[in-house]
């Protein structure tokens, strides 16, 4: 039972342009969301993250949309550069002290020029 | 600043073999979880250690076990290594009560069972 969702597996955006990245959960226990993006060989790198109290958390380029009705987060990155190819995934928890992670099947992006 | 260390990054072992894989956590930190990243997956979590203890595990089997030593370092040993057990595992650290921004992840351990 996949409780969190990344249904599409890749994305290919243009330099300068803005990467919409979607995730959806079906868990309603969740209420704390990260994104994480990772390259090749690395870990993952934590980006950015939000409360379910929250509906849009921004960190400069990267900006953090969350919608509780639809059970759906969204991941804009503005403008888009060619290090941003990686892939990202999305990840939820129940609170914010917690033990695990729940992550998505991940959507590679890549940003050409 | 040293970030979370594991060791060996690549390993080869025969089906119904042990292995045993070691994650030394980010300077500070004190809680370790282990998760498990099949080809084209996200990563599961396994188990987290705090304290010495497991305080919590996800849905894997006994086959999977772990330890946490007095300075805070991790060992994942997995038994009866099965081929469905080839996956990157990636050590978790982070530091009590903190909160989930400050898990900072290794490059994980690419494990293949033949």
């Amino acid at each position: 039972d996949q409780q969190v969702k990344q249904n599409s597996p890749s994305l290919s955006v243009q330099e300068g342009r803005i990467s919409i990245l979607n995730c959806d959960y079906t868990n309603s226990m969740f209420d704390y969301f990260l994104w994480y993006k990772k390259y090749p060989a690395e870990g993952p790198t934590f980006l950015i993250s939000i409360s379910s109290i929250k509906d849009k958390n921004e960190d400069g380029r990267f900006t953090v949309f969350l919608n509780k009705s639809a059970k759906h987060l969204s991941l804009h990155i503005v403008p888009s550069q060619p290090g941003d190819s990686a892939v990202y995934f999305c990840a939820a928890s129940e609170g914010y002290n917690t033990d695990k992670l729940i992550f998505g099947t991940g959507t590679r992006l890549q940003v050409f020029p | 600043d040293a970030g979370v260390t594991q060791s060996p990054t690549h390993l080869i072992k025969t089906r119904g073999q042990q292995v045993t894989l070691r994650c030394s956590p980010k300077s500070g930190h004190d809680t370790v979880s282990w998760y498990q990243q099949a080809l084209g997956q996200g990563p599961q979590f396994i188990f987290q250690y705090y304290e010495e203890e497991e305080r919590q595990r996800g849905n894997f089997p006994d086959r999977f076990s772990g330890h946490q030593f007095p300075n805070y370092s991790s060992e994942l040993n997995v038994n009866a290594l099965l081929l469905g057990d080839s996956a990157l595992y990636l050590c978790a650290s982070s530091l009590a009560w903190q909160g989930m921004d400050g898990y900072t992840f290794g490059s994980g351990t690419r494990l293949t069972v033949v």
